[in-house]
């Protein structure tokens, strides 16, 4: 079984400061690794994808996560936070379980930005 | 191209009554998937359909119904609705069933349940 769990259910920084989002995953096979942003009264969108390729992934808006076997993680960071970054975030991990392959999502991060 | 479409946007309905969420693509994805949005819970998968005719149950299926008889539509039907069923609906799809590429998300459908 796959899971994910996201440290901190609200995070607030101020504007221009690093922002750190948490993500730890439980896979039993090489994990698939998403994080999503979604804005108010909005859907799901694609930050960025770690599928085993580099470490360091590279995403929209100036985000960017890196995959640690190791220590089991894929943090989600961006440098400056701009008002704009306000949202939920949501790791998730993708697993093929016989009929299909299947997302697991944390249960997500509201990302708060001040003045 | 309108990508995935989810109507209604907003839904008030009473306890036992029935409904259908609609769900539609435009983009040939094989997989289709609905999840569930809880405060506190993240997404919750409902059913999800590898292609037409072939449907199956995720985390939590217990009150819905699903089909697949096109590619394009995957509805939700809420047999008798009950008050814990009160959330924000999402349906999203992937090209491949087996793919791990990223599945593509509607807006949403919220349903209040009195």
């Amino acid at each position: 079984a796959q899971s994910v769990t996201q440290l901190g259910s609200h995070v607030s920084v101020s504007e221009g400061a690093l922002v750190l989002l948490r993500c730890n995953y439980s896979s039993s096979v090489p994990p698939y690794l998403f994080w999503y942003v979604q804005y108010p009264n909005q859907g799901l969108q694609l930050l960025l994808k770690y599928t085993s390729a580099a470490t360091l992934v590279k995403g929209i808006n100036g985000f960017e996560a890196e995959f640690k076997k190791s220590e089991t993680s894929f943090h989600l960071t961006k440098p400056s936070a701009h008002m704009s970054d306000a949202a939920e975030y949501f790791c998730a991990v993708s697993g093929y379980t016989g009929t299909a392959s299947k997302l697991t999502f944390g249960t997500g991060t509201r990302l708060q930005v001040t003045l | 191209n309108a990508g995935v479409t989810q109507t209604p946007k907003f839904q008030v309905l009473k306890t036992g009554q029935s409904m259908t969420l609609q769900c539609a693509q435009d983009m040939n994805h094989e997989y289709m998937s609905w999840y569930r949005q809880d405060p506190g819970m993240g997404l919750r998968l409902i059913h999800y359909s590898v292609g037409a005719g072939i449907t199956d149950q995720g985390e939590v299926p217990n009150g819905y119904n699903v089909s697949r008889s096109t590619t394009e539509d995957f509805p939700l039907r809420l047999l008798s609705a009950a008050p814990s069923q009160t959330s924000v609906y999402f349906c999203a799809t992937r090209r491949q069933a087996d793919s791990n590429q990223p599945q593509h998300f509607g807006d949403g459908t919220r349903l209040s349940i009195l």
